[in-house]
């Protein structure tokens, strides 16, 4: 069974321009979850989407949004980048139906903003 | 508001020593914890989760375990290899399927 997998993998971007980031889960898998790492703040988590549906969100302004589509693969978009958006964006995918659900994660999206 | 902590931030070892790491958290009403790894510039790669309601989880040489009421889950790694140095990383889930992580624990086993 495929993993989960992101693309791109590398993206380098300047401030202000807006950034489309991709996760397709593992096959079956119905929740998507999103996180930004960085050094300085660890892996923080942006939002979740179940069935098409965010069911929850973390503490991150608007400029972060996402969506999940009928076959369960998400995308997560940044507009008007700023240089403290560089980080390593990670998702994580599971059955998302109970709490014995492993989550797991792709190899992540390097995003860097000059 | 949920806040996860690891102790210690980097650990160093010789190859076959037994060791201990841990992490606590300050809200009690969590479905479940799971740990992980992870390699420098990779993704994370799940070793245990531990429901709410169970107190142990064992994997080969890992062994994980939840004290939910005292907010402390350890996980124990037996006979340490040079292949396990990453940095490992708890993370509990609450309600409405957040997950929120610790800043996780550096490993170097040394050969």
């Amino acid at each position: 069974k495929a993993g989960v997998t992101q693309t791109p993998r590398y993206l380098i971007k300047t401030r202000g321009q807006q950034v489309t980031l991709s996760c397709s889960p593992i096959s079956g898998h119905r929740s998507v979850s999103w996180y930004q790492q960085t050094p300085g703040q660890g892996l923080q988590f942006l939002f979740e989407y179940f069935s098409e549906t965010q069911r929850n969100k973390g503490n991150f302004p608007g400029r972060f949004s996402g969506r999940q589509f009928s076959n369960s693969r998400s995308e997560m978009n940044v507009s008007t980048l700023e240089l403290g958006d560089s980080a390593l964006y990670l998702c994580a995918s599971s059955l998302g139906q109970s709490s014995t659900d492993t989550q797991y994660f792709g190899p992540g999206t390097r995003l860097t903003v000059l | 508001k949920q806040e996860v902590t690891q102790i210690p931030a980097a650990l160093s070892v010789p190859e076959g020593e037994n060791l201990v790491l841990n992490c606590s958290f300050t809200d009690s009403a969590i479905y479940n914890l799971q740990w992980f790894r992870q390699d420098p510039g990779k993704g994370l790669t799940s070793l245990l989760l531990i429901q709410s309601s169970q107190r142990e989880q064992t994997s080969g040489r890992l062994n994980a375990s939840l004290d939910k009421s005292s907010g402390r889950s350890t996980l124990y790694i037996a006979a340490s290899q040079p292949g396990d140095s990453a940095t490992y990383l708890c993370a509990v889930q609450g309600g409405g399927f957040k997950t929120i992580f610790g800043a996780g624990t550096r490993l170097f086993v040394k050969a």
